[in-house]
């Protein structure tokens, strides 16, 4: 009962070049988020995706980041000329069903992908 | 001022001994509660959730709401060392979907 897979785990980047971060959700689960964390700070939301749609983009930067779930295949979190306030650890969570009233939604996390740029 | 407030500790204990925290927030749209355990380098494991005000059990940990003060706690019985971890208040409103919003985090550590 595999559960939410980032991968990679670690992945180092020049400034200026692009990252790519990998998200497969747990099985079943058609409902991903991806969130950032920086050193000596909380989660931060960035995007909810389900397949083929963004659903909410609220946290998202406004230039280089982009996010897709394709309908096949992993979810990606894209940055483009990265900087170095780009180095954080990345997470990815999944639900099995969208955000309704009532229902318990737990979101269930990845291990991360941690982001280093130099 | 953030939207969710948590005491980032350290906070110490001794083994068998209870773990109290908690978390404030300041907008009443927060209506789902939960709180995650985060081992360092890993990622954060869902230990409760909670949609209404009162309390929750589950084995050792218990989940409080009071939304009348803006105010949720986690307690932990009989405390052990592998309960040493951070440990995250995250909330969602009702009308935002996926995205939830977490305090920043208290590190707690037991000691044998």
């Amino acid at each position: 009962n595999a559960g939410v897979m980032q991968n990679p785990r670690h992945l180092v980047r020049r400034r200026g070049q692009e990252a790519r971060l990998r998200c497969s959700p747990m099985k079943g689960h058609s409902h991903v988020y991806w969130y950032r964390q920086l050193p000596e700070e909380g989660l931060k939301f960035m995007v909810y995706l389900q397949k083929e749609n963004i659903i909410d983009e609220s946290g998202m930067p406004k230039e280089r980041f982009s996010a897709e779930f394709p309908k096949e295949g992993p979810s990606i979190l894209r940055i483009q000329q990265v900087v170095r306030g780009d180095s954080a650890a990345y997470f990815c969570a999944s639900s099995p069903q969208g955000q309704e009233e009532g229902l318990a939604v737990e979101q269930y996390f990845g291990p991360g992908t941690r982001l280093t740029v130099t | 001022q953030k939207e969710v407030e948590q005491d980032p500790g350290p906070l110490s204990v001794p083994e068998g001994a209870i773990v109290s925290l908690n978390c404030t927030y300041s907008n009443s749209a927060f209506q789902y509660f939960m709180w995650y355990r985060q081992y360092s380098r890993k990622g954060p494991e869902l230990l409760m959730y909670t949609y209404s005000s009162g309390n929750k059990e589950d084995g050792r940990f218990t989940a409080q709401v009071d939304k009348s003060s803006k105010y949720i706690s986690l307690f932990i019985r009989d405390s052990q060392p592998s309960d040493s971890a951070t440990y995250l208040c995250a909330m969602r409103k009702t009308d935002s979907w996926g995205k939830l919003q977490f305090g920043a985090g208290t590190q707690v550590v037991v000691t044998p």
